[in-house]
């Protein structure tokens, strides 16, 4: 069974552009979850999805927003981007409708804004 | 606050046991994992354990829990050049939908 993807792996914008990213789940998963990964703040819950419903939200602006499709594919999207916003993006897919039990991760999209 | 706390770094020699160290912040959490994660790549499940237990060992690995304290432990028996990674401690409290990370702990085997 393939595993969580995530596209693009890699990313390179610039201040005041926005980005999208994309996570397809492990087949049958309909629990999505995205995190931020950096140094100085370490991992950070962004949004979890389930069946097209956003369950909970970090706190990060409004400017992350995120969504789900019917295939439970997710995107999560960054508008007007910060030299703050470089990051490794997480996204993690769950069978459960309890999103606790056993998160798979992704290899991650690396996001470098100059 | 949802400070989940973990020593920085750990160095041990190849063969050596491996303790790594995590306090959590929710006495509630029913689940607490421990994830690896080697350069460049992401996370990945090593175990898991439930509340209502003590302990619990997969191979090499064993994880302690000590509720009252909050503290959760992470022994590798014989560990390996392949260790070498950052390992997070993680909770997630009922309800929420999302997983607390720790900071982080990296350890470096030396051969």
């Amino acid at each position: 069974k393939a595993g969580v993807t995530q596209t693009p792996r890699y990313l390179i914008k610039t201040r005041g552009q926005q980005v999208t990213l994309s996570c397809s789940p492990i087949s049958g998963h309909r629990s999505v979850s995205w995190y931020q990964q950096t140094p100085g703040q370490g991992l950070q819950f962004l949004f979890e999805y389930f069946s097209e419903t956003q369950r909970n939200k970090g706190n990060f602006p409004g400017r992350f927003s995120g969504r789900q499709f019917s295939n439970s594919r997710s995107e999560m999207n960054v508008s007007t981007l910060e030299l703050g916003d470089s990051a490794l993006y997480l996204c993690a897919s769950s069978l459960q409708a309890d999103s606790r039990i056993e998160q798979f991760f992704g290899p991650g999209t690396r996001l470098t804004v100059l | 606050g949802e400070d989940v706390e973990q020593s920085l770094f750990l160095s041990v020699r190849e063969g050596d046991s491996s303790v790594i160290n995590c306090t959590y912040t929710d006495s509630s959490s029913t689940y607490l994992y421990w994830y690896k994660q080697e350069p460049g790549a992401g996370l990945q499940l090593l175990t898991y354990i439930f509340s209502n237990m003590d302990m619990k060992q997969d191979q090499r690995l064993t994880v302690l829990l000590n509720k009252k304290d909050k503290h959760l432990s992470l022994r590798i028996a014989d560990t390996q050049t392949g260790d070498s990674a950052i390992y997070f401690c993680a909770e997630s409290p009922p309800g929420t939908y999302k997983y607390i990370f720790g900071t982080g702990t990296r350890l470096k085997v030396l051969a």
